[in-house]
């Protein structure tokens, strides 16, 4: 198995910018969460989907964050605009049903935004 | 207010000797705890877990002890090797979460293991 691709693996870019992150989670897993890490604040859940429909976005941030899951194969995570403050690295995790507790999660990507 | 928290940032071991890592929770919903393993520039991988129905949970030189009355679960390596040094993550879900698969992160402990 491939596991959970994310992508870009790192990403810069200036304050303003749309900042858009993809993850393909993997094949047959019907739950996905995206998190962000930062020194503050650890690992903190933003946003997580059950069968391509978001359950509890109460995580993100603000308004510039959002994030779509138009399949199962594939779900984005977008700043727009970005800021300073957003730099962090971010994963997406999957699961593989709702009898399970356990999240597998890709390599992450880190965004710096200048 | 965190739910889970490591309070030790930073853990030293030598080689062959037990790793303990310790993670406390104040949530007394929660019902299952996991461990997760994060080397540098990967993502979190899945180490060990526990249900709150048990006490302990063991996985090879791997087991977790969990202690319901005082809120407290720790992960024991047992012999350690220097490929354990990583950053270790206490985990946790609240009662009836298995449907929703929200997950309690603590901040985490850089275990570093020396040949």
């Amino acid at each position: 198995d491939a596991g959970v691709i994310q992508s870009p693996r790192h990403e810069v870019t200036e304050m303003g910018q749309e900042v858009t992150l993809r993850c393909k989670p993997i094949s047959g897993h019907n739950s996905l969460f995206w998190y962000r890490q930062t020194m503050m604040r650890g690992l903190e859940l933003l946003i997580y989907f059950n069968n391509n429909v978001p359950i509890d976005d109460s995580g993100m941030p603000e308004d510039r964050f959002s994030a779509k899951m138009p399949n199962a194969s594939f779900s984005t995570l977008k700043i727009q605009p970005s800021e300073p403050r957003d730099s962090a690295v971010y994963f997406c995790a999957s699961r593989l049903s709702d009898r399970t507790d356990t999240q597998y999660f890709g390599p992450g990507t880190r965004l710096t935004v200048l | 207010d965190q739910q889970v928290k490591q309070n030790s940032p930073s853990l030293s071991v030598q080689e062959g000797r037990i790793s303990i890592l310790n993670c406390d929770y104040t949530n007394s919903m929660f019902d299952y705890f996991l461990w997760y393993k994060k080397y540098p520039a990967e993502g979190p991988t899945f180490l060990i877990s526990i249900s709150s129905i048990k006490d302990k949970n063991e996985d090879g030189r791997f087991t977790v002890f969990l202690n319901k009355s005082a809120k407290h679960l720790s992960l024991h390596i047992v012999p350690s090797q220097p490929g354990d040094s990583a950053v270790y993550f206490c985990a946790a879900s609240r009662d009836g979460s298995s449907n929703t698969g929200k997950l309690i992160f603590g901040q985490g402990t850089t275990l570093q293991v020396k040949p």
